[in-house]
């Protein structure tokens, strides 16, 4: 059993407000991700930790940010959110072999 | 430039048979496979996975082939239950990508188990 967690689950915001999606897992592990999904479609890194005070730039570009201060929290902060931003983010966590992921966060911008 | 190719969208097989999912790869430099299904407002769950060493690992109904020569992985669930109706994604991992440990994923076969 995976022990990583994300909230909200659901999120609707409008436009222009700033949102942290938080992330934390309690298996000790290193590697940390952020995936973007959009219903239909693959799914995009857009960051990545290899852990505490490490922070990466995923393949997909992102207006988010995410910081690495404690091993087990991983959060993603949207400044200013747009309609843009409406998708799945998904976070995992990972020692050597698989990944496991969290619930997911779908977030609707408005 | 898609290194990761699931080229099947949707697969329907009928309750009892066998599915079998597909996916190809592009970059050699990829030691080390996943696969993950995931239902719809769900994260993705961890099913079987695959070291370049070998060709084949299997765990209950799930089996995975590796063809390293062809750059081709393949998912077979037998017998196919209606509960494995989901989307699967195949990933790939390489140690010394981008000096990376990143995951890459396709982009996904919806399975649909027919009663």
């Amino acid at each position: 059993e995976a022990d990583i967690y994300q909230t909200p689950r659901y999120l609707v915001i409008g436009t222009g407000k700033k949102i942290t999606l938080e992330c934390s897992q309690t298996m000790g592990h290193d590697k940390m991700y952020w995936y973007q999904q959009d219903p239909g479609m693959e799914l995009h890194l857009i960051h990545y930790s290899y852990g505490v005070n490490s922070t990466e730039k995923g393949d997909l570009s992102s207006e988010s940010t995410v910081s690495r201060i404690r091993t087990e929290h991983f959060p993603l902060t949207l400044e200013s959110a747009r309609p843009s931003h409406t998708s799945q983010y998904l976070c995992a966590s990972r020692r050597n072999t698989e990944a496991f992921f969290g619930q997911g966060t779908r977030l609707t911008v408005v | 430039d898609q290194q990761v190719k699931q080229n099947s969208p949707s697969l329907s097989v009928q309750e009892g048979r066998i599915s079998i999912l597909n996916c190809d790869y592009t970059n050699s430099m990829f030691d080390y496979f996943l696969w993950y299904k995931k239902y719809p407002a769900e994260g993705p769950t961890f099913l079987i996975s695959i070291s370049s060493i070998k060709d084949k690992n299997e765990d209950g109904r799930f089996t995975v082939f590796l063809n390293k020569s062809a750059k081709h992985l393949s998912l077979h669930i037998v017998p196919s239950q209606p509960g494995d109706s989901a989307v699967y994604f195949c990933a790939a991992s390489g140690f010394i990508i981008q000096g990376a440990q990143k995951l890459v994923f396709g982009q996904g076969t919806r399975l649909t188990i027919n009663p």
